[in-house]
């Protein structure tokens, strides 16, 4: 079983909707998370951390978490071909809090 | 946050040269920087986790004496690619530890290595 779990995708959605992508970990002693966003051939991009059950949003973006299903989310609402990309979950390793554990991403295409 | 450079962007060699490429944090000093590899339509996989002023702490599996890495100073970390061959053609990504929360990570621009 792989620490971080994802679709690999794409997720194709239409402009405006909302994107929805899901993440799984292992680890129940995790204690951070992260979603980053990655274009192509670009490194990757903080765009939300939590780290207390529930919802926390930023602008267009909701991160949600459900340590007990060891369950992460990301919503992206009304979203726009800009946002199209892939996305990365991460989690703070086992041994090591500091270390970061990456999924294999989610790509997402939004459709103009 | 953190806004970190890395130098150069791209690099193409011959198999059998060094590589080195340079990682540094602009607007703080960082103590802790990680080196992470990514190969294409893959997820990143961290290499090794630089320390300034100590030895860096490599992952299982990847070769210590291939991938050097020093940090000399607290904005500056630098990893070589000794004797590099064609797999280890890859993107290779620093990041930095963010200045608000300590486990947030933030990455350089990366640096494409291709060896013929």
């Amino acid at each position: 079983q792989k620490e971080v779990e994802q679709n690999s995708g794409p997720l194709s959605v239409p402009e405006g909707a909302i994107a929805s992508l899901n993440c799984t970990y292992s680890d129940r002693g995790s204690q951070s998370f992260f979603w980053y966003r990655q274009y192509s051939g670009k490194s990757p991009e903080l765009i939300m951390s939590i780290y207390s059950n529930g919802d926390k949003e930023d602008g267009r973006f909701t991160a949600q978490l459900n340590k007990a299903s060891q369950y992460v989310s990301l919503l992206i609402r009304d979203s726009q071909p800009s946002d199209s990309a892939t996305y990365l979950c991460a989690v703070n390793g086992r041994d090591s809090s500091y270390k970061l554990i990456f999924g294999s991403g989610t790509r997402l295409l939004v459709r103009p | 946050g953190a806004v970190v450079s890395q130098h150069p962007s791209w690099v193409i060699c011959k198999s059998g040269t060094s590589v080195k490429i340079e990682c540094r944090s602009l607007d703080f000093q960082a103590t802790t920087m990680f080196w992470y590899r990514q190969f294409p339509k893959q997820s990143l996989m961290l290499m090794a986790t630089s320390n300034e002023g100590s030895k860096a702490t490599y992952e299982q599996g990847v070769e210590k004496d291939k991938f050097l890495i020093n940090h000399a100073s607290l904005t500056l970390s630098t990893l070589t690619v000794t004797s590099a061959h064609p797999e280890d053609s890859s993107f290779y990504i620093c990041s930095v530890e963010g200045q608000g929360r300590w486990d947030e990570q933030f990455f350089g621009p990366g640096t494409r290595l291709t060896v013929l």
